[in-house]
């Protein structure tokens, strides 16, 4: 069964540092989200992105974040100058249509020391 | 402002006892409603969603409108049933922007 692979697993990395956090959705979705989870808080939603454009994003996805579709099969959620509250698990996510199920990733443990 | 109420962090049943997860929502507008859920190291997965009226692994879901509850039953709880559950609401007009419950652990015990 097709599934959303993510890249890493877990890294760690110094505050200010550049994170990229890697995807590859399901081969024929069209709609990639990202997603994140705080330690002990609730599952948020960052930014969703369709036709090579962000389609929605949360008042937390700021200048910080930035998020690509490089090639036709990754997409990319970056983190220009990390600080310590970004420390989270990330989950990407794709969907065949707009309104489909969300086919989530295993999610990439991001620490920020 | 959309909100997912989860009330209970952990729901402790013996096999075979019904369950009930519940799930309050607050949106002014025609939201759908879903059940996510993730088994220990696994990632998560949807478990149903209101607008298709499945039962899945013998799960049910209702949507009341007038309660804004979406609560998640199973009338004989199973151990392999043992998972964290999150309760989920899209507003209709943007898609797949999920808001999410805190979600609850369901435990059941043999």
């Amino acid at each position: 069964e097709p599934e959303v692979t993510q890249t890493p697993s877990h890294q760690v990395t110094q505050m200010g540092q550049e994170v990229i956090l890697r995807c590859v959705p399901i081969s024929n979705h069209l709609y990639f989200y990202w997603y994140r989870q705080i330690l002990g808080q609730k599952v948020e939603f960052l930014v969703s992105f369709y036709n090579n454009e962000i389609s929605e994003k949360s008042e937390i996805f700021d200048d910080q974040f930035s998020v690509e579709r490089p090639d036709g099969s990754n997409f990319t959620l970056k983190i220009r100058s990390t600080k310590l509250e970004d420390s989270a698990m990330y989950f990407c996510a794709s969907s065949e249509g707009v309104a489909g199920e969300l086919f989530f990733g295993e999610g990439s443990r991001l620490t920020v020391l | 402002a959309q909100r997912v109420t989860q009330p209970e962090k952990l729901l402790s049943v013996f096999k075979g006892a019904p369950v009930e997860l519940k799930c309050n929502y607050s949106y002014s507008g025609s939201p759908e409603l879903f059940w996510y859920v993730q088994y220990s190291r696994q990632r998560l997965q949807l478990l149903l969603r209101h607008i298709s009226r499945e039962s899945i692994k013998g799960f049910t879901a209702d949507l009341n409108k007038g309660e804004t509850s979406f609560h998640l039953k199973k009338p004989f709880a199973q151990e392999e049933d043992s998972a964290m559950y999150y309760c989920a609401l899209s507003p209709v007009e943007y898609g797949n922007k999920l808001v999410f419950g805190a979600g609850t652990i369901l435990r059941v015990k043999s």
